[in-house]
């Protein structure tokens, strides 16, 4: 696709339970961010991939978070044993892995926990 | 580490009125500096950016002029529109990289009336 795609769009959970959410980055764009955003809050990062570097998760606020990179494209956050607090919008973007160049972002995956 | 900080908002002006939008950032050496914006409704959009002192980026009116004596970065429209109604955040991108990732300023609403 042209733009980086994110799923779902919206995704409402109960407390306690895990949730997926899917990046598809922008072909050939090697970089790849998580970020949340949360209500009135700016864009906290997550966690950033390179290629086949290790991620960089100094971002990830606990280990109930993960992420993964499979093929170096499609990104997969994984929140285990959601709370309350988790709730807000996670966004991705991609970039070309020459520095100083844009990030595209998606539109955001809004997760709500009830 | 590396930091941005942005004006609070949110902020309410006239149409035709002048905008500006504070942002200062705490970083070693000349990071590169950015403008994303938030429609409603949508993703984050790149608005414009400079990558060294003194460069003036610009696109759809606005201009930010990257000024290392101060460390700031400030958004400025001579004349806003109604839609220019959106949240405008400043960020960066360290010489060191810090894995790459871009570091975000906490947002700033704005909200122009006709």
């Amino acid at each position: 696709g042209a733009g980086v795609s994110q799923s779902p769009s919206n995704k409402v959970t109960e407390k306690g339970k895990d949730v997926e959410l899917r990046c598809d980055p922008i072909s050939g764009h090697t970089a790849l961010y998580w970020y949340r955003q949360s209500l009135g809050q700016g864009l906290e990062f997550l966690i950033y991939f390179q290629g086949n570097s290790a991620p960089d998760k100094s971002g990830l606020p606990s280990d109930r978070f993960s992420a993964e990179r499979t093929g170096g494209s499609v990104s997969t956050l994984t929140i285990q044993r959601t709370q309350q607090e988790d709730s807000a919008v996670y966004l991705c973007a991609s970039r070309k892995p020459t520095g100083g160049t844009e990030a595209f972002f998606g539109q955001g995956t809004r997760l709500t926990v009830v | 580490g590396d930091s941005v900080t942005q004006m609070e908002g949110p902020v309410t002006l006239s149409e035709e009125a002048f905008l500006t939008i504070n942002c200062t950032y705490t970083a070693t050496g000349y990071p590169s500096l950015f403008w994303y914006v938030q429609y409603p409704g949508e993703g984050l959009q790149l608005l414009l950016k400079a990558t060294k002192a003194d460069d003036k980026g610009s696109n759809k009116g606005f201009e930010a002029t990257y000024r290392k004596e101060t460390t700031s970065f400030h958004l400025e429209k001579g004349s806003v529109q109604v839609s220019d109604s959106a949240v405008y955040f400043c960020a960066l991108k360290g010489i060191y990289n810090q894995g790459g990732k871009l570091i975000f300023g906490q947002g700033t609403e704005l909200s122009v009336k006709p």
